[in-house]
């Protein structure tokens, strides 16, 4: 069956470009969750959506960071102004509200 | 959130049990325990779950001490495409924090 998908897969930007990450989550789950890997790290979580409500955004790290889900399906992540500290893997999961949740692939970007 | 201490890296043989310690000295009565793991270039995938009983599925083991301050995950028999890095996770249900919080995990290498 078809899991949770993400693109592009990879992301090259200039510093100071803003750039847009699309994650498909699998149909149905009402919870989408955004994390972010750094190089040799474990995922940090972002942000977190129940359907079209983000009910959770404490992780962005800064308000260059903005995240939406607009019809409770797809969901975008939008980095303005690209530094290079925002070079990382941007991880998208899924989940039927508490349960496991369903990670894509992930986009890496890197800003230079 | 309680805190979860891994080892860095592990080594196993092909074919050998594998057992990934995790400590969690601070989990609270409502924690759940959880483990992901992350196979090279992929995002993380769920691998089992349990309160406080050991709880076995198609995957691994889950070994639970009784006054609940460490876990173990058995894998019983190691095959190369379970070299990954492994995450324990404490999920409070009751906090109602519906992310995962990801420590540094355990580099797992399965020797041929």
């Amino acid at each position: 069956g078809a899991g949770v998908s993400q693109s592009p897969r990879y992301k090259v930007a200039k510093r100071g470009q803003d750039v847009a990450l699309r994650c498909d989550p699998i149909s149905g789950h009402v919870s989408l969750f955004w994390y972010q890997q750094a190089l040799g790290q474990g995922p940090e979580f972002l942000t977190y959506f129940q359907n079209e409500a983000q009910l959770d955004k404490s992780g962005l790290p800064s308000d260059r960071f903005f995240a939406e889900r607009p019809e409770g399906s797809v969901s975008t992540l939008k980095i303005q102004r690209t530094q290079q500290e925002d070079s990382a893997v941007y991880l998208c999961a899924s989940s039927r509200d508490w349960g496991e949740q369903f990670f894509g692939p992930g986009t890496r970007l890197t800003v230079l | 959130d309680a805190k979860t201490t891994q080892p860095n890296s592990m080594e196993s043989n092909e074919e050998e049990p594998v057992h990934l310690p995790c400590n969690h000295s601070t989990i609270s009565g409502t924690d759940y325990i959880h483990w992901y793991r992350q196979l090279p270039s992929q995002g993380p995938e769920y691998v089992i779950h349990g309160l406080t009983s050991n709880v076995n599925n198609r995957m691994a083991s889950l070994a639970i001490a009784e006054d609940r301050k460490s876990s173990t995950l058995i894998l019983h028999r190691a095959t190369l495409r379970d070299a990954a890095v492994y995450y324990c996770i404490l999920r409070d249900f009751d906090a109602g924090r519906r992310a995962l919080t990801f420590g540094s995990g355990t580099r797992l290498q399965v020797q041929p």
